[in-house]
């Protein structure tokens, strides 16, 4: 399977402000998926991100507070914008793997929100 | 849309013993049907998975099956070992371009040595 790594593994951010998380894949990927995670909690899907189309968003995610860039097969973005306390939480990204269907995980963003 | 249960919520199990997590969704189109275990402070790993098409699959000591009629699936881990500690979590995917991925709320898992 692919190798994922995401940039920052962690952060502390303040009210108000905006964080860009970044997920690199070794090879290159269809499509690509960003989660988030609070607290043990589990996994709820915040958007898909194919290379060359806008980003397909779940019920009650937004562009405005998620945009989201697919520049190429490897890469992704995910910004969180104007963030609050209740957008602490693990962001993670995901790819399809060589299976239909199949998705592995990246490691996480772990994002505190003061 | 797709909704899934999963149950339960903590489970704690004697090493050696087996380990049994019920799940349930609501879309009868859900095709994929896959298992992650996530360690503490580590990624989702997949771990097994089922399509609808089949009504069970072994890997070494773990086992999922499926009643598509019923709307169920089930994880069976048989011989836990304290490295099967962990949160599992379900997940039901809906067919079409975009895999659509609804998951349980999870499992966590405690095997006693």
């Amino acid at each position: 399977s692919a190798v994922i790594s995401q940039k920052p593994s962690r952060d502390i951010c303040q009210r108000g402000t905006s964080l860009t998380i970044q997920c690199q894949v070794d090879s290159q990927v269809t499509m690509m998926f960003w989660y988030r995670q609070q607290p043990g909690q589990s996994l709820t899907l915040i958007a898909t991100a194919n290379q060359g189309s806008e980003a397909t968003y779940e019920s009650g995610f937004v562009i405005d507070k998620f945009p989201i860039s697919r520049p190429n097969l490897t890469f992704s973005t995910l910004t969180v914008s104007n963030m609050s306390p209740e957008d602490s939480s693990i962001y993670l990204c995901s790819v399809d793997g060589d299976r239909v269907d199949e998705q592995y995980f990246g490691p996480g963003t772990r994002l505190t929100v003061t | 849309g797709e909704n899934v249960e999963q149950h339960p919520s903590t489970l704690s199990v004697q090493e050696g013993d087996s380990a049994v997590i019920k799940c349930t969704y609501s879309d009868s189109a859900s095709n994929y049907f896959p298992w992650y275990k996530q360690e503490l402070g580590k990624r989702p790993q997949l771990i097994i998975d089922i399509r609808s098409n089949v009504g069970e699959k072994k890997d070494q000591r773990i086992a999922v099956t499926l009643n598509k009629t019923a709307k169920h699936f089930s994880l069976h881990i048989t011989e836990t070992q304290p490295e099967d500690s962990a949160v599992y979590f379900c997940a039901a995917t809906l067919p079409g371009g975009y895999q659509k991925v609804t998951f349980g709320t999870g499992t966590k898992l405690q095997v006693i040595p």
